[in-house]
């Protein structure tokens, strides 16, 4: 089975800079894809970003992007420029490459944006 | 109006009493899950569901039941809440498939409290 570990339960940022958080996962699978969740306190899930294991570009969504370390299992969310919005708790996900689109989720970050 | 609907959205239950929660989609898609959300846990997948006559036990189902009564309805069951069973839950929606039809959608949660 496949488990998903984010080792930093809560982090905070100043407006404007840069923070990093942090995904690791363990499959045997090659091919599978991972994803950030964002949960502001709508308790609304948001999908931020996606990654497919089998495309070595990191993935990019205006301010967010990813490093994703295949080898390293590895899957780590950069929010450039941070804003109060950003403010949420944030799940990283896997997916294998099953027939379901099953989710595996991280335990979450709370990250706070300080003006 | 959004895609996926779950209702209640809260709801406080003593112990002992038999609840269900309902969720309806309007994408068209044909799988259909639920989650449950504990701090620190992140979410975890109790039941899901390929189409109508296609269920599936999920990590955590003990416990729960689940209904499709249709391709958009997908209804969880607790028979006998318990205070454990305290939690937010969660359904989501996917389409079969390749590219992004791996997202899954959210509904906006329910809040369960037994007490």
């Amino acid at each position: 089975a496949q488990t998903v570990t984010q080792s930093q339960p809560e982090m905070s940022v100043q407006e404007a800079e840069t923070v990093t958080l942090s995904c690791t996962y363990d499959t045997s699978e090659n091919n599978y894809y991972l994803f950030w969740y964002k949960q502001p306190p709508s308790r609304q899930m948001i999908l931020v970003i996606r990654q497919e294991a089998y495309k070595q570009q990191n993935a990019t969504e205006n301010r967010f992007s990813v490093n994703f370390q295949k080898a390293a299992k590895s899957f780590s969310l950069k929010i450039s420029d941070s804003q109060l919005g950003d403010t949420a708790m944030y799940f990283c996900a896997f997916m294998g490459n099953n027939a379901g689109n099953m989710l595996t989720f991280g335990g979450g970050t709370r990250l706070m944006v300080k003006p | 109006d959004a895609d996926v609907t779950q209702t209640p959205r809260n709801r406080i239950t003593k112990t002992g009493k038999r609840i269900m929660l309902e969720c309806s989609q309007t994408k068209g898609h044909d799988r259909m899950y639920w989650y449950r959300q504990d701090p620190g846990l992140g979410l975890r997948l109790i039941y899901y569901s390929f189409d109508v006559k296609d269920i599936n036990k999920g990590e955590i189902s003990d416990g729960y039941s689940v209904s499709r009564q249709a391709q958009a309805k997908f209804s969880l069951s607790l028979e006998s809440a318990i205070p454990n069973q305290t939690a937010l839950y969660f359904c989501a929606t996917s389409d079969r498939g390749q590219g992004r039809s791996y997202e899954q959608y959210f509904g906006p949660g329910t809040r369960l409290t037994v007490t």
